[in-house]
């Protein structure tokens, strides 16, 4: 079953402007993270934000996290061609040794130059 | 460090057919998962091993699908008879512990004619 919900289905903006995806999610976590799919090729891990976070950034990365409102976002600033890709958040949830993680139903993004 | 290896790379069967599918974790990763992404869709977790154990199958199709990880390090899944709806890529991954991001390998694309 999927887990969260992200919100656009699918994105288009010009290169250079900023990027923003939403996640939603249903149960308790331990962490939450998101990672990227080009092509239907492997999952890139692009950043983790642990349940006691509510704010990380990574280059031009910045996630938050609202366990209140079970909600994520992605933003992704200064896009580049390069950052074309499907992009999932994923929940980490489960007891210490046996956590699992649920995917999303991602966000197609496409950088146009 | 050397990443999550997988083979084959693509496979193409007849439906009633079976297949297996071979991942390699990263070294020292006691957790192993394998995922089902059908085209479109995020990854469902089918099956989750901590060392050699199982720890979660709930979503695995028993009826025709099987996983083993023997020794706790290299893993098997395979479908025996495959049908058409089986036709997705399947992802292996691995963690350490949990909870510290999960590294995936590139995946292996079944198609089922």
């Amino acid at each position: 079953s999927q887990q969260g919900e992200e919100d656009p289905q699918a994105l288009s903006i010009q290169e250079g402007e900023n990027a923003t995806m939403n996640c939603s999610y249903k149960t308790s976590i331990n962490n939450l993270q998101w990672y990227r799919q080009n092509s239907g090729r492997g999952l890139v891990h692009l950043i983790l934000i642990r349940s006691n976070e509510r704010e990380k950034h990574s280059g031009r990365l910045r996630v938050t996290l609202d366990t209140s409102k079970k909600s994520s976002s992605l933003l992704i600033t200064a896009s580049r061609a390069a950052d074309t890709a499907s992009y999932f958040c994923a929940t980490d949830e489960g007891d210490f040794g046996n956590e699992k993680l649920t995917f999303g139903t991602g966000t197609r993004l496409t950088i146009i130059p | 460090e050397a990443g999550v290896a997988q083979s084959p790379r693509y496979k193409i069967i007849e439906k009633r057919q079976s297949v297996a599918f071979w991942c390699n974790p990263i070294s020292g990763h006691a957790t192993l998962y394998w995922y089902q992404q059908i085209l479109g869709q995020g990854p469902k977790l089918l099956i989750q091993f901590q060392n050699n154990g199982v720890v979660d199958d709930s979503q695995l199709p028993k009826d025709r699908f099987s996983a083993e990880r023997l020794k706790g390090v290299d893993s098997t899944l395979k479908i025996q008879p495959a049908k058409l709806e089986d036709s997705a890529v399947y992802l292996c991954a691995s963690s350490f512990w949990g909870n510290y991001g999960y590294t995936f390998g590139s995946g292996t694309r079944l198609t089922v004619v």
